[in-house]
């Protein structure tokens, strides 16, 4: 099993439409959560990162359920602009240098 | 404005012949990581750098080499490149290690290094 897993996509939807993308993780010990956003062929962004309690920026909302070990992202009210690769990102206590891992990516398409 | 530098931002290389991708940052970040990216596969860590003078190795280490001589550069060195090494290069730092505390943790990246090698 990967230590963090999304679902690839793509997802293809209209503008306004919302969409929501989970990631699973396999490290209970696992403390800090984020998703970044990847243009084609440009480098990842940090979009926001994961608390707790749940945290919204603007459209963009995150989740995080310890129990099942899974972080959300939904985009309400998408735009052309939002068409990106979402990536889970993890961190494991254990590895030595704390290392991030990163998810797969899951691609967003949004369409006019 | 402050961020990472990566040179070169492409680059076509004859199998055999030794590279180094060049990543310097202007945050004073303590620690420093390269990664690859490719299709299908994600980002793998290939090594990182807590602190000046000191790297360790991360998913993906076999063929590639680093140095951190200072906080603000970390060069990755490929020694004879093979094919499988064609990928996109990406350095990044962060405030901390990773350890504790969103805000330490998170990663800056540079533009991207896209190697060929033939």
């Amino acid at each position: 099993r990967k230590e963090v897993e999304q679902d690839p996509g793509p997802f293809n939807v209209p503008e306004g439409a919302t969409v929501a993308f989970n990631c699973t993780y396999s490290n209970s010990a696992s403390q800090s959560f984020f998703w970044y956003r990847q243009d084609c062929r440009k480098e990842p962004k940090l979009l926001m990162s994961v608390y707790s309690s749940g945290n919204e920026d603007g459209r963009f909302t995150a989740q995080l359920n310890r129990a099942s070990q899974y972080i959300s992202l939904l985009i309400r009210d998408s735009k052309l602009s939002d068409s990106a690769t979402y990536l889970c990102v993890v961190n494991n206590p254990y590895n030595q240098g704390g290392k991030l891992i990163f998810g797969q990516g899951t691609e967003l398409s949004v369409k006019p | 404005i402050a961020g990472i530098t990566q040179a070169p931002t492409s680059q076509i290389l004859a199998a055999g012949r030794r590279m180094t991708l060049r990543c310097t940052q202007d945050m004073r970040h303590n620690a420093m990581y390269w990664y690859r990216q490719d299709l299908g596969l994600g980002l793998r860590l290939i090594h990182y750098s807590n602190t000046a003078g000191t790297t360790g190795k991360g998913e993906v280490p076999d063929g590639y080499s680093v140095s951190r001589a200072n906080t603000d550069d970390f060069p990755l060195t490929l020694a004879s490149a093979v094919p499988s090494q064609t990928s996109v290069y990406f350095c990044a730092s962060s405030e901390g290690l990773g350890l504790a505390g969103a805000g330490a943790n998170v990663l800056t990246f540079g533009a991207g290094s896209r190697l060929t090698v033939l």
